[in-house]
C-alpha cells in the first residue's frame, strides 16, 4: 500500500517568509509525528498527534512553529517568519498506534531559508 | 525519562567484515527499542524492534540486535557488511508516546 507522502519535497524560502510543509499518513494511522532533522544531528521531536486527542506540542521550539492535522488524516506543519536556523529536513511518520509500535516515515522535505 | 546513547559518529568497516553499532539506553519502565537505517535523502527505514519478547531480534538485510538489560544495551550488528550497508543508523527508545532518537552512527563500508 502507500506509505507515508510529503510535499514539497524540497522548498526554497526567503528569510522571513512563511511555509507550509504537508504531509499524508498511512491511512488507518492514528498516530501521527513531526521531526527536524539538521545536517549531522539527529532527530529533533517537533510534534506529535494522536486520534482526537490534543496534540503534544512539547517540542516545537518557538511560537512561530505550528502543525494542525485535518480529520485525523493529512497534517500540515507551518513555520512563520522563517530563519536560517530553520533551515533542515522535516520528517513526518505516522504509527498505527502510540507507544511500542514502530513508525512509518515519509521521505522529508527539504527546507532551505536564504 | 528516557534517553538513548550511541557509540561512535562514524564507524568504517571493511565489506566481508562484521558490523557492530553500539546503542544503549535509560528508560524508567521496560523499553520498546528500534533501529531505522536511513538512506542519502529519504525517510527512515525500520530495521528491527524489540518489544520484550525474544532478547535476540532479528531484522531485515541480515541484522540483528540483542536486548541486555543487564548492560542497557541493544547493539546492532551484521556478520558481514556489504556495499550497499553504507548509510546512517538511528536507534530509538520508547517507554511513553514519542520515541527517542539517538544522533545516528555513520556506517562506511570500504571495498
Amino acid at each position: 500500500g502507500a506509505g507515508v507522502s510529503q510535499s514539497p519535497s524540497n522548498k526554497v524560502t526567503e528569510k522571513g517568509k512563511d511555509v507550509e510543509l504537508r504531509c499524508d499518513p498511512i491511512s488507518g494511522h492514528t498516530a501521527l509525528y513531526w521531526y527536524r532533522q539538521s545536517l549531522g544531528q539527529g532527530l529533533e521531536f517537533l510534534i506529535y498527534f494522536q486520534g482526537n486527542s490534543a496534540p503534544d506540542k512539547s517540542g516545537l521550539p518557538s511560537d512561530r512553529f505550528s502543525a494542525e492535522r485535518t480529520g485525523g488524516s493529512v497534517s500540515t506543519l507551518t513555520i512563520q517568519r522563517t530563519q536560517q536556523e530553520d533551515s533542515a529536513v522535516y520528517l513526518c511518520a505516522s504509527s498505527p498506534r502510540q507507544g511500542g509500535f514502530e513508525q512509518y516515515f515519509g521521505p522529508g522535505t527539504r527546507l532551505t531559508v536564504t | 525519562a528516557q534517553s538513548v546513547t550511541q557509540l561512535g559518529s562514524h564507524v568504517s568497516v571493511s565489506e566481508g567484515a562484521l558490523v557492530l553499532l553500539r546503542c544503549n539506553y535509560s528508560s524508567s519502565v521496560p523499553p520498546y527499542l528500534f533501529w531505522y537505517v536511513q538512506y542519502p535523502n529519504q525517510g527512515l527505514q525500520l530495521l528491527l524492534k524489540y518489544t520484550s519478547a525474544a532478547t535476540l531480534v532479528k531484522g531485515i538485510n541480515g541484522f540483528e540486535a540483542e536486548f541486555k538489560k543487564s548492560e542497557t544495551s541493544f547493539h546492532l550488528t551484521k556478520p558481514s557488511a556489504h556495499m550497499s550497508d553504507a548509510a546512517e543508523y538511528f536507534c530509538a527508545v520508547s517507554d511513553r508516546v514519542v520515541p527517542t532518537f539517538g544522533r545516528g552512527t555513520s556506517l562506511i563500508v570500504h571495498p
